[in-house]
């Protein structure tokens, strides 16, 4: 069954603390993206990937990390310099110049 | 700088009532216009993707219009189930895999 995997989909984090959220596909898609959603605001780009080994920041990647050591997997690490990391995250993936598909999410709450 | 605008931000529709939500965009050249359907606590799910002005498709109950300057999603005859935030995105044309600029979202309730 193809398609895209996040976990966990709940994630909860202490002050200072640095998580890692899981993205995996496993649709054979070069490209691999990071958004972050909040009540009312629209989806932002975080990072995103189009090949393995190189990522491109996006509008918001200000706290985060990211690695691309294989093809199927792009995890997003929340780092303590993220200062208000609450938030839904979403990770999609594309072949070359065709749509996005999106994972079910993670929910990440600061306790 | 791309932007996508869309409106309403809520709409309440009686079941059977048509209506259409709107989508205006600014991109400094257009590869694809796309529509997700979200449902709370999901990822959005793909409907369609316009990539030319004069272009329509159609899902169901759904069809999604598309000009040069915005993009209108039909719904024909409205059912609870079709309840949910609809987004609009735009992708320019740059070389590679370009990410999309999203809107906020419509945030349809179609009551029995």
């Amino acid at each position: 069954d193809g398609g895209i995997t996040q976990s966990p989909k709940y994630l909860f984090r202490k002050e200072g603390q640095n998580v890692t959220l899981s993205c995996e596909q496993n649709l054979n898609h070069d490209a691999m993206y990071w958004y972050r959603q909040d009540p009312g605001q629209g989806l932002r780009l975080i990072y995103y990937s189009q090949i393995v080994n190189d990522f491109q920041k996006g509008d918001i990647a200000e706290g985060y990390s990211v690695s691309r050591e294989k093809k199927e997997s792009f995890p997003l690490t929340v780092t303590s310099a993220q200062k208000n990391p609450t938030a839904f995250y979403l990770c999609a993936s594309s072949t070359y110049k065709d749509t996005q598909y999106f994972g079910p999410g993670t929910r990440l709450t600061v306790l | 700088e791309d932007q996508v605008t869309q409106s309403p931000e809520a709409l309440r529709l009686q079941e059977g009532e048509s209506s259409s939500l709107n989508c205006s965009y600014t991109v400094s050249g257009l590869r694809g216009l796309f529509w997700y359907r979200q449902d709370p606590g999901k990822g959005p799910e793909f409907l369609f993707t316009l990539y030319s002005a004069g272009e329509e498709k159609e899902k169901e109950r759904l069809k999604a219009t598309l000009t040069k300057k915005e993009s209108f999603l039909h719904i024909t005859a409205p059912k609870p189930e079709d309840s949910a935030t609809y987004l609009c995105a735009v992708q320019a044309i740059y070389s590679g895999n370009t990410p999309l600029v999203f809107g906020k979202g419509t945030r349809l309730s179609v009551i029995a």
